[in-house]
């Protein structure tokens, strides 16, 4: 089976640039997750998605950021314009069961991006 | 807002030893989860632990949740240079809040062959 997929696995751009992440969760996961991790903050969440809507967005930093969900299969996580601060490592993840205790939660293999 | 602490946060040890990841908080969590993340990857999930108290084994790694749901412990037993990697600990957040995992910053753990 395949996993969460992202895209592109590595971004360089210069600042002002627009950056769009890209994210295909598991096949019948209906919950997807954006985290970014850092090596000062650790892993923080961004925004989390049921059923292709947004929920709780309150870890978006700022209205340079946006995230969509048209479909079960994609999303997307935007910065527009880019600072040289918003250089991480931003991860998707997926799961099925993330209103349960158990919450287990699939990682995709991150999206690098360093922002000049 | 919840936090964890996770300790220590780097440790070098000779392929054999014995160690113990610590995570505390002073918030309750529903559960607690045990991730390992390699370089160029995303977590992997190891374990959840669920009730207080509760012990799980898997292999050489023991991971146990306190009595009152605030802080969980990994011990390692004869690592292995296969142990390598950074371990992050992540709670469950309470009733309607499940879907969120608050991560300890991990414990980068580095086994010398």
């Amino acid at each position: 089976d395949a996993g969460v997929i992202q895209s592109p696995r590595h971004e360089v751009t210069e600042m002002g640039q627009e950056v769009t992440l890209r994210c295909k969760p598991i096949s019948g996961h209906n919950s997807l997750f954006w985290y970014r991790q850092t090596m000062m903050r650790g892993l923080e969440l961004l925004i989390y998605f049921n059923n292709n809507v947004p929920i709780d967005d309150s870890g978006m930093p700022e209205d340079r950021f946006s995230a969509k969900m048209p479909n079960a299969s994609f999303s997307t996580l935007k910065i527009q314009p880019s600072e040289p601060r918003d250089s991480a490592v931003y991860f998707c993840a997926s799961s099925s069961r993330a209103r349960s205790i158990y919450n287990e939660q699939f990682f995709g293999p991150g999206t690098r991006l360093t922002v000049l | 807002t919840q936090l964890l602490e996770q300790s220590p946060q780097f440790l070098s040890i000779q392929e054999g030893e014995n160690l113990t990841v610590y995570c505390n908080s002073s918030s309750v969590f529903s559960s607690l989860q045990w991730y390992r993340q390699e370089p160029g990857e995303g977590p992997v999930l190891l374990v959840t632990v669920v009730t207080g108290g509760e012990v799980k084994k898997l292999k050489r790694l023991t991971f146990q949740f306190g009595d009152a749901r605030k802080d969980s412990s990994l011990h390692i037993t004869a690592a292995q240079p296969g142990d390598t990697g950074l371990y992050l600990c992540a709670g469950v957040g309470l009733g309607a809040g499940s879907y969120q995992l608050t991560f300890g910053k991990g414990t980068k753990l580095s086994v010398i062959p």
